[in-house]
């Protein structure tokens, strides 16, 4: 089945700086790569999504890429802010009439320091 | 207002007492699942469902059952819990399975 590794743990920025979150892929198939964020004491929130047939995308300050060959995907937040601080999970399925099953990494702490 | 509701949000039980959780969704999903995520896991798939009546088992769904009877609701149930199902457990729904997913609150379980 799918495996999904996501790096760092735990990531630790200065108000303003980037942060970027970086996951790898095992199953070639997969071709739906969500990224999930989560607020201490709520659920996860999905916040971008990306597919096999594009690249990159962005929303406002984070954006996400993809690297189909190497089967890795990157979350990228720009400017961060103290409200980024949260856990951050990445997933990744086939797609098709059923998508198939998500795979979530193991999470990512980030904090942003003022 | 779209959501996905758990209950409880907390629980404190003890090994062997039958307990369930609740969920259901409003936005008229066909696909729903259970997740349980333990520090440095990640979210594991309990079971999930792909429309009424129609369950199959996760990546961990050793100690757990589940049912589909209505649309909106997929209540979690553990026959006989023990202390290593002390969790964080999570509701999910979508229009597909794998899908972009809605998540409820969270029930965080603990079993002594």
């Amino acid at each position: 089945g799918e495996n999904v590794e996501q790096h760092p743990s735990t990531l630790s920025v200065q108000e303003g700086d980037s942060a970027v979150i970086k996951c790898t892929y095992s199953d070639s198939a997969s071709n739906y790569f969500p990224w999930y964020k989560q607020e201490l004491g709520k659920g996860p929130q999905l916040i971008i999504d990306i597919r096999s047939n594009v690249g990159e995308k962005k929303d406002q300050r984070i954006a996400v890429t993809l690297n189909k060959t190497a089967k890795h995907f990157s979350l990228h937040i720009t400017e961060t802010q103290p409200e980024d601080s949260a856990v951050y999970f990445c997933a990744a399925s086939k797609g098709g009439t059923s998508y198939g099953k998500l795979t979530f990494g193991q999470g990512t702490i980030l904090t942003v320091h003022p | 207002e779209a959501q996905v509701t758990q209950n409880p949000r907390y629980l404190i039980t003890v090994t062997g007492k039958k307990l369930t959780v609740t969920c259901s969704q409003n936005m008229n999903h066909e696909y729903m699942s259970w997740y349980r995520q333990d520090p440095g896991l990640g979210l594991r798939q309990i079971y999930y469902s792909m429309n009424v009546e129609v369950t199959d088992k996760g990546d961990v769904p050793e100690g757990y059952k589940v049912s589909r009877k209505e649309k909106r609701n997929f209540p979690l149930i553990l026959e006989s819990p023990s202390p290593n199902q002390t969790s964080l457990y999570f509701c999910a729904s979508s229009i597909l399975q794998g899908a972009g997913a809605f998540f409820g609150q969270g029930t965080r379980l603990t079993v002594v």
